[in-house]
């Protein structure tokens, strides 16, 4: 069974520029994350679906970050215009159902996408 | 954003040593997790655990929920070398209308020598 894929695994842009980062879940896990991790950090939440619903987005930068999922399966996350402080390791991650994880609702995560913004 | 405290922040220890780690909180949690990560990669679930007190083993990895809520414990024994990575511990709280807060730890990066 494929895991959570991700797609570029990296990118390098200049500040001011626009970036996507994209996201298709295990099939079939209807909760998708999308997590922000700084070097040396743990990850942060950004934003959490459930289906196509976003209902959890409060530490989501709204100014400048967006999200969709589209059909409740894979997912974008954008930035416009990236700063120099979003330098980091964005990680998209998915569970089978909606609730709180456990090992019973195992939250799986992709490799992630390192941005580096110049 | 909020992280949970985590130490040692790194440690090197030979190989078939006992390793002990642990994550504090000023908040209560109702689930603690604990996470391996990679280079190059995303976080694995370890360990759960769901109650207050609660001690789960899963292989040689022993964890604790501890008794306040609001720290756990992680411990690995006679550590080898694909032990090293770094080790994140996540705690969760259900809140209202099935929204629910998840922090990670700023991690404990484990280094094994042979």
């Amino acid at each position: 069974e494929a895991g959570v894929v991700q797609s570029p695994r990296y990118k390098i842009i200049e500040k001011k520029q626009p970036v996507a980062f994209w996201c298709n879940p295990i099939s079939g896990h209807n909760t998708l994350y999308w997590y922000r991790q700084n070097l040396g950090q743990g990850p942060e939440l950004l934003i959490r679906y459930e289906n196509e619903e976003a209902v959890d987005d409060s530490q989501l930068p709204k100014d400048r970050f967006s999200a969709e999922r589209l059909k409740g399966v894979d997912s974008t996350l954008k930035i416009q215009p990236a700063e120099l402080g979003d330098s980091a390791v964005y990680l998209c991650a998915s569970s089978l159902v909606p609730g709180r994880v456990s090992s019973y609702n195992e939250q799986f995560f992709g490799p992630g996408t390192r941005l580096t913004v110049l | 954003g909020q992280q949970l405290n985590q130490s040692p922040q790194s440690m090197f220890i030979q190989e078939g040593e006992d390793v002990s780690m642990n994550c504090t909180s000023s908040s209560i949690f109702n689930t603690w997790l604990w996470y391996k990560q990679e280079p190059g990669e995303g976080p694995v679930l370890l360990i759960a655990l769901y109650k207050a007190g609660e001690l789960t083993s899963n292989g040689r990895l022993t964890a604790q929920f501890g008794i306040t809520r609001k720290d756990s414990f992680l411990n690995i024994s006679a550590s080898i070398p694909s032990d090293v990575g770094i080790y994140f511990c996540a705690g969760q709280l259900a809140g209202t209308s099935g929204t629910y807060k998840y922090i990670f730890g700023t991690g404990t990066r484990l280094k094994v020598l042979a």
